[in-house]
């Protein structure tokens, strides 16, 4: 079975672009879970899709957002970019949102 | 507000000895406790979980004690081995709400 997948794994943007990320899940997992890892902070929350609908939310600014789609795949979007959203983003799926998170190798942006 | 309080942020160990970290949480609705591995350009990955039901678990050479009085956890790794170096992460949820995790452990196992 397929692990995690996410795209691209590095990027390089400039301050007031936006990203997009892209994870697609383990097949036959329904939620998506995305976290950005940085060396100060460890592992943070951002938000939780189950089912294309946005079930849980972390604490940050409305510049992240995110979506899923009817086969489960997920995106993220980051606007504005600002030098602190340097970070390592992690994807993790889960056949229904509690227990088990399998993560993706991430995606690391470096805003300059 | 920090959720779950991890420490040491660096741990080296000699090879063959135990490898000890710990945990605090504060909310006590807090129903899975996992820990996470991760090695560096992977994604962490899990190693061993634990509900409050119980007071330890042992899956080969790792065990989670768990002591839901004093609302703290830990993660045993006997006969440490070079190949365990890695980060390490506690965790805690409660429910369907997500995962909060403890902000790392980096562990060297030193021959």
């Amino acid at each position: 079975k397929a692990g995690v997948t996410q795209t691209p794994r590095y990027l390089i943007k400039t301050r007031g672009q936006q990203v997009t990320l892209s994870c697609s899940p383990i097949s036959g997992h329904r939620s998506v879970s995305w976290y950005q890892q940085t060396p100060g902070q460890g592992l943070q929350f951002l938000f939780e899709y189950f089912s294309e609908t946005q079930r849980n939310k972390g604490n940050f600014p409305g510049r992240f957002s995110g979506r899923q789609f009817s086969n489960s795949r997920s995106e993220m979007n980051v606007s504005t970019l600002e030098l602190g959203d340097s970070a390592l983003y992690l994807c993790a799926s889960s056949p229904s949102g509690t227990g088990e998170l399998f993560f993706g190798e991430g995606s690391r942006l470096t805003v300059l | 507000q920090q959720q779950v309080k991890q420490s040491p942020q660096s741990l080296i160990v000699q090879k063959g000895g135990i490898s000890i970290i710990n945990c605090a949480y504060e909310n006590t609705a807090f129903d899975y406790f996992p820990w996470y591995q991760q090695f560096p350009g992977k994604g962490p990955a899990l190693l061993i979980a634990i509900r409050p039901d119980v007071s330890e678990k042992k899956e080969g050479r790792f065990t989670i004690s768990f002591n839901k009085s004093a609302k703290q956890f830990s993660l045993h790794i006997m006969d440490s081995q070079p190949g365990d170096s890695a980060t390490y992460f506690c965790a805690a949820s409660a429910g369907n709400t997500p995962l909060v995790f403890g902000k790392g452990t980096r562990l060297s196992v030193i021959a």
